[in-house]
Formats: C-alpha cells, structure tokens, sequence
C-alpha cells in the first residue's frame, strides 16, 4: 500500500540558511500535518492543512511558514535556520470525513532528519 | 492543556516475556493512537484506538475512554519490538483538527 512519502530524507544546512521539506500524502488522503521531534523528545504538532487551507496550527515559529497545494503534496519553508531547529520532521496525512477535520488515523511519513551546523 | 502521561518510562525485558504499557489523559479525547518508533527513528501506527479492544498478533491494545486510559499488551516480546512506544490523542472540542499530542513515550529494550 502507499505510504507518506518525504523528502528529502536528510538535510545539512548552516544557519541561516534556508530549508524546504516536501510532503506527498497518501492518495485521497485530504488533511496533511507537520510535526516536530527533537532528540530525545516527543513529536510537537506544528500545523496542519484541510482541504488546502490552513486548519490548525501549533507552536510554530514565525520564520516557518507550510502550505498544501492543489495536488495535496505540502511544503515546510523554514528561514534564518537555528541550531535548535535541528530535528526528526515528520509529516502525516488522514482522509477526514467531508466538512470534518480530523479524528481519523493518521498515517506517517517516514520523515526529514535536519541537522543545523 | 490535555495531559499524556505514559508509563513506565522505561522497561527492560527477557526476550519472550509479556509487557503492559499504560497511558493515561486528562480529558475527553475523539482519537487515540499507539505508535512504535524503531531505531531508525519512523513511526509505525501500532492501532488506531479511541475506544474498546483490538488484537494484531502478539500485540493488543484496550481504550476506556470514560476513565481516560488505554493498555498496549506487548505478548512473547521480541528484540525487534525493542525502541519507543508513543501514545498520541486528539482532544474533543470545537475545533477538531486532528492534531496529535503526544505523552513522553516508553522506551522498551528487550534482550535476548
């Protein structure tokens, strides 16, 4: 069966700089969230899109910023790269009932590890 | 906010013993979540759980939602089901988004 798919799987960046990770949900699948591990922690939700618009959203900072596009794949812009941005991103998709988000499972992604130097 | 509370924290096991993980919140929640994360760092979905009994295996899991708790029965542990095991919910309300919160997790070392 089809699975989240990530890219890229690994990234190096100094900070600073910038980032771009992409998310392809699983197909039908209408509801794409982001979240954040960092090392030795929990994953943190950071936002979350229905149906191409925004539907949540979490401890996020302003310098990310995320959209999902007609196609349902979704992006995660991160600006002015930090040491402590360096983490396990994961992305995950559900097929939410129409005119209700959420409450179904959520399927992961196998995520983008991004390391800050 | 809604609490996640998992325990134990940590659990080391003999190969082929039984485990039971527990995970407690603290309010009404739509759905509840048990993931394995393995060495590799991806998040396998376990069950998808808010209420009642379901079986896959040597693995189970049970959810009373009215007392705010669910049970992962590990059976017959493996080393391969050694790595973190995360309880995640959605909270009821208004919103309901879908977003996950997740508890702190149990880290799981089975030896052989």
């Amino acid at each position: 069966a089809a699975g989240v798919i990530q890219s890229p799987r690994h990234l190096i960046k100094e900070k600073r700089e910038t980032a771009t990770l992409k998310c392809y949900p699983i197909p039908r699948h209408d509801t794409v969230y982001w979240y954040q591990q960092g090392p030795g922690q929990d994953p943190q939700f950071l936002i979350s899109f229905y149906e191409k618009m925004q539907s949540d959203k979490g401890s996020i900072p302003d310098r990310f910023s995320a959209q999902q596009f007609s196609d349902y794949h979704s992006e995660l812009n991160m600006s002015s790269l930090e040491l402590g941005d360096s983490a396990l991103y994961f992305c995950a998709s559900s097929f939410s009932p129409p005119g209700l988000a959420g409450s179904y499972e959520q399927y992961f992604g196998p995520g983008t590890r991004l390391t800050v130097t | 906010g809604i609490q996640v509370e998992q325990s134990p924290p940590d659990l080391i096991l003999q190969e082929g013993a039984n485990s039971t993980l527990r995970c407690n919140f603290s309010d009404s929640v739509n759905n509840l979540q048990w993931f394995h994360q393995n060495p590799w760092g991806q998040l396998i979905n376990l069950f998808y759980i808010p209420s009642g009994t379901k079986q896959n295996g040597r693995l189970s899991a049970t959810t009373v939602a009215t007392e705010r708790y669910s049970l992962l029965y590990i059976s017959s542990s493996q080393t391969t089901d050694s790595g973190v095991y995360f309880c995640a919910v959605e909270i009821s309300g208004s919103s309901n988004t879908g977003k996950l919160i997740f508890g702190q997790g149990t880290t799981l070392q089975v030896k052989p």
